[in-house]
C-alpha cells in the first residue's frame, strides 16, 4: 500500500543534543508537510514543501529545520532541543496543495527530551 | 477569535446513538473542509472531507457544511466503542497560498456500552 513511513516511532534525545526526524512517502506527492502536536492541543505547523519549495510559518522557531532531498523523503532537524519541544511530530503529504487534496498523515514520531 | 472552534468535550454518547460534533470557522475565503479521527497516541486519520454546502453521507458518517453560516459537523450514527476518539475539524482556505490546513483542536467523543 502506497504510505507515508516515519522513522523512528519513538526518539528520545538528551537536552541540547540534535536530533533528525525522517519521512518517505511512496504516494509520490508534490506536497510536504510538518507539524507539531502537543498533547489536547491541535497539530501545528512547522513548514512544508511544495516540491523543492520550502514554506516556513512564521512563528516556527529557527531552532527547527528541514531538508527534502527528493521527491520521496523529508526530514525535521532539530538543532539544539529544549523541554518545551518534547511533542509527537506529525509528517502529511498531499497530491497537491491546492482545490480539495487532503492531507495524508503518517503514524507520527513521539519525541522525548532527557 | 480562533480560526477553527470546536468544543473539546468529552461528549458522551451511548452506543447505537448518533453522535453530533460541530466546528465553526471564521475565514470566509475557506475552500475545503475535513474531518480526521485521532486515537490517543496515534496520528489522524481522514474519515471525511466536504467541499459544498450540504450533506454528504459515507457509510456511517455523514458531513455538512453551511458555508452562510461557516459552520461545518459530522454525524455518526449507530455510534460504537470504537468510534471513541478525538475528532479534529480542518479548514482550508486560501492562506498560504491554499496549501495549508487550519485545524481546531479536536472534539473528544465517548461512546459508552
Amino acid at each position: 500500500d502506497a504510505m507515508v513511513i516515519q522513522n523512528p516511532r519513538y526518539q528520545v534525545t538528551q537536552f541540547g543534543k540534535p536530533v533528525t526526524l525522517s519521512c518517505s512517502q511512496t504516494l509520490n506527492h508534490n506536497v510536504m508537510y510538518w507539524y507539531q502536536q502537543k498533547s489536547s492541543q491541535a497539530p501545528k505547523l512547522l513548514f512544508h514543501y511544495y516540491d523543492k519549495d520550502f514554506n516556513n510559518e512564521a512563528d516556527t522557531p529557527d531552532n527547527f529545520q528541514s531538508r527534502r532531498p527528493n521527491t520521496s523523503f523529508c526530514f525535521l532537524d532539530i538543532r539544539s532541543p529544549g523541554l518545551g519541544d518534547a511533542a509527537m511530530y506529525l509528517c502529511a503529504t498531499s497530491r497537491s496543495g491546492w482545490g480539495n487534496q487532503p492531507q495524508h498523515f503518517g503514524d507520527g514520531t513521539r519525541l522525548s527530551i532527557l | 477569535q480562533k480560526e477553527v472552534e470546536q468544543n473539546s468535550g468529552p461528549l458522551s454518547v451511548p452506543e447505537g446513538a448518533i453522535a453530533s460534533l460541530n466546528c465553526t470557522y471564521s475565514d470566509r475565503g475557506s475552500q475545503s473542509f475535513f474531518w480526521y479521527r485521532q486515537y490517543s497516541g496515534k496520528s489522524p486519520e481522514l474519515i471525511m472531507s466536504i467541499y459544498s454546502n450540504g450533506d454528504k453521507e459515507d457509510g456511517r458518517f455523514t458531513a455538512q457544511l453551511n458555508k452562510a453560516s461557516q459552520y461545518v459537523s459530522l454525524l455518526i450514527r449507530d455510534s460504537q466503542p470504537s468510534d471513541s476518539a478525538t475528532y479534529l475539524c480542518a479548514v482550508k482556505g486560501l492562506t498560504g497560498g491554499g496549501n495549508k490546513l487550519t485545524f481546531g483542536t479536536g472534539t473528544q467523543l465517548k461512546v459508552e456500552l
